[in-house]
């Protein structure tokens, strides 16, 4: 597609279960942000891929969330025994060429409400 | 995790008024983004700063990269109501992270 794809847009789950949300990068973008964006907050890092290399994970909050990207193209952020702190909207990004902030193509988003 | 100090919080003005907002970083950056955030959607960049001191437009708009590469400001000049949203911004340095500010919510009455 255009631009980058996000999905669900929306996710009411209960506390304590498991939720996967899905990325799906504009087409040839080697790089893959994954951002948290809490209510009345900034974005916070998460998570970063870039080709084959290893994953920057540095910014996970806990073990509970992970995050796969397979064949460099789509991503899948998962959120184990979901907390009601987990409550946020989850944003992805993509560029061409890592590093360069301006180049980031950010998704619309996964609103995450855990109850 | 570590975000700029991005103010003020949220303004209410009447349209055709212009509007200012800043950030400050105890760190200092390579580039200054500045983005906009409509509801239910991602952000979108509006102006990308990378050298000191630099002023750049984008129509009404005008941002500027502080002499101390630790503050950036953003003007937007005779507001309309299609400006209405969340206004970000963002340092990076010499990583690929983006360290963004809370926000500066912009309300505009007609």
């Amino acid at each position: 597609g255009a631009g980058v794809s996000q999905s669900p847009s929306n996710k009411v789950t209960e506390k304590g279960k498991d939720v996967e949300l899905r990325c799906d990068p504009i087409s040839g973008h080697t790089a893959l942000y994954w951002y948290r964006q809490s209510l009345g907050q900034g974005l916070e890092f998460l998570i970063y891929f870039q080709g084959n290399s290893a994953p920057d994970k540095s910014g996970l909050p806990s073990d509970r969330f992970s995050a796969e990207r397979t064949g460099g193209s789509v991503s899948t952020l998962t959120i184990q025994r979901t907390q009601q702190e987990d409550s946020a909207v989850y944003l992805c990004a993509s560029s061409l060429a890592p590093g360069q902030g301006a180049s980031y193509t950010f998704g619309s988003g996964t609103r995450l409400t855990v109850v | 995790g570590q975000q700029l100090n991005q103010s003020p919080q949220s303004m209410f003005i009447q349209e055709g008024e212009d509007v200012s907002m800043n950030c400050t970083s105890s760190s200092i950056f390579n580039t200054w983004l500045w983005y906009k955030q409509d509801p239910g959607e991602g952000p979108v960049l509006l102006i990308a700063l990378y050298k000191a001191g630099e002023l750049t437009s984008n129509g009404r708009l005008t941002a500027q990269f502080g002499i101390t590469r630790k503050d950036s400001f953003l003007n937007i000049s005779a507001s309309i109501p299609s400006d209405v949203g969340i206004y970000f911004c963002a340092g990076q340095g010499s990583s690929y992270k983006l360290i963004f500010g809370s926000g500066t919510r912009l309300l505009v009455r007609p």
